[in-house]
């Protein structure tokens, strides 16, 4: 079945550094796919999303773009700050119409 | 709005016991689903409901209950708690079609559940 797969953390950073978090996803066709991130203590909310091949969602400096050859869709921010340490899950939408989440990348940021 | 509301925000119940976990949303959305979140697994859905008096299984559906008799609330129902049924649960919602959400999905502040 449809599922998402991305990079394990705890990932630490300084502030200001580069963030990447990798996600791949195996589907049939080709579903939306959606970061959420998690602060701490709180429910999911909706980061970005893209829809169709070569979209790119963006929000809050966070980026990641739809790459049907890779199927690939990664998360990037050029400048991390400390308010960005939460939890980020990659999500798609399966071909029952269903939230497939990938497993969650832990994302610590220090001054 | 208040968005989607969940209660009790913890809850420590004995093998065995039966308790209901609560969920409203004031969105007016068709769509509501209970998910559980487990560490390293991510959130897994557990029951769905496209529309009230309309509900169906997800992936971990044993030993939960679900109905739904308004728009407004989605209460899930532990039968016989069991320890494996330690987890934060959370309450989602979202406009949808038949086919399951296709908009963006509102989640509630989570359920801490421990089972001893």
């Amino acid at each position: 079945g449809d599922s998402v797969t991305q990079m394990e953390g705890p990932v630490t950073l300084s502030e200001e550094a580069f963030l990447t978090i990798n996600c791949t996803y195996t589907a049939t066709g080709y579903p939306s796919l959606f970061w959420y991130v998690q602060y701490p203590g709180e429910g999911l909310q909706l980061l970005l999303k893209a829809t169709k091949a070569d979209d790119k969602g963006s929000n809050k400096g966070f980026e990641a773009t739809y790459r049907k050859e890779t199927t690939s869709f990664h998360l990037e921010k050029g400048s991390v700050q400390v308010s960005d340490s939460a939890v980020y899950f990659c999500a798609l939408i399966d071909s029952w119409g269903k939230l497939q989440f990938g497993a969650g990348t832990q994302v610590v940021v220090t001054p | 709005n208040a968005g989607v509301t969940q209660t009790p925000k913890f809850q420590v119940l004995k093998t065995g016991q039966s308790m209901t976990l609560q969920c409203a949303q004031d969105m007016n959305h068709e769509y509501m689903s209970w998910y559980r979140q487990d560490p390293g697994m991510g959130l897994r859905l557990i029951h769905y409901s496209v529309g009230a008096g309309i509900t169906d299984q997800g992936e971990v559906p044993n030993g939960y209950n679900v109905s739904r008799s308004t728009t407004e609330d989605f209460p899930l129902r532990l039968l016989s708690a069991a320890p494996s049924q330690t987890s934060v649960y959370f309450c989602a919602s979202s406009y949808g079609t038949s086919g399951g959400p296709t908009y963006e999905q509102y989640f509630g502040p989570g359920t801490r559940l421990t089972v001893t």
